[in-house]
């Protein structure tokens, strides 16, 4: 089945830094989804892309569907304590197939 | 709040018991998804129906038996289940299952704990 490579793993930043966080798959995805969850609650979608090379923004968020269409990164500017969270990226190739997920980024912001 | 609840939040059950775990989409959509999500390992689908028809099965064991008596209610019946079964349930809804419409929308959740 389709893999996708989430990196990095967990994120410690000071409050007001930048973030960057990427989701890499071997094969060819039609649609990228970037979704955030927070402690005991499902995950709530950010932002969605449909279409190569589609940059996205949601407030601080960024997100952007690499041109090879085998990549997608998300970019939060000046974080603060709310951005806490487990991000999850995901996405659907061709035909009949489902969502694929990443394993999520752990961001953890210390004021 | 996604338009998609879920019930209950918390369930503690033994193996021998029988449960059910319970989801409502208020947004008008016609596919609906059950995922598992355990520790440090990444979302599993386990079942998809679209217009109340299961269209996929993810080798799901049969202790976990979905029904979907409609478009808006998507029911996981539970029975005999293992302590390995303990995690979080997350139901999603899409208003298709191709193209910008099958952007899923999730449920809070059901934390279970298989005693």
């Amino acid at each position: 089945g389709q893999q996708l490579n989430q990196s990095p793993q967990s994120m410690f930043i000071q409050e007001g830094e930048d973030v960057s966080m990427n989701c890499t798959s071997s094969s060819i995805f039609n649609t990228w989804l970037w979704y955030k969850q927070d402690p005991g609650e499902g995950p709530v979608l950010l932002i969605a892309l449909y279409k190569a090379g589609e940059l996205t923004s949601n407030g601080r968020l960024t997100a952007q569907f690499g041109i090879t269409r085998k990549d997608s990164f998300l970019n939060i500017s000046a974080s603060i304590p709310s951005d806490v969270g487990i991000y999850f990226c995901a996405g659907r190739g061709g035909g009949a197939d489902g969502l694929t997920f990443g394993k999520g980024t752990h961001l953890i912001i210390q004021p | 709040e996604t338009g998609v609840t879920q019930t209950p939040r918390h369930l503690v059950m033994g193996m021998t018991n029988k449960k059910s775990l319970k989801c409502e989409q208020h947004l008008g959509h016609n596919a609906m998804y059950w995922y598992k999500q355990s520790a440090k390992k990444p979302l599993e689908l386990m079942f998809v129906y679209n217009f109340k028809e299961q269209t996929e099965n993810n080798s799901v064991p049969s202790r976990f038996s979905p029904e979907c008596p409609n478009s808006s209610h998507l029911f996981l019946h539970l029975h005999t289940l293992q302590p390995e079964d303990s995690a979080l349930y997350l139901c999603a809804s899409s208003q298709g299952l191709a193209g910008v419409t099958d952007t899923q929308y999730f449920g809070p959740g059901t934390r279970l704990t298989v005693l």
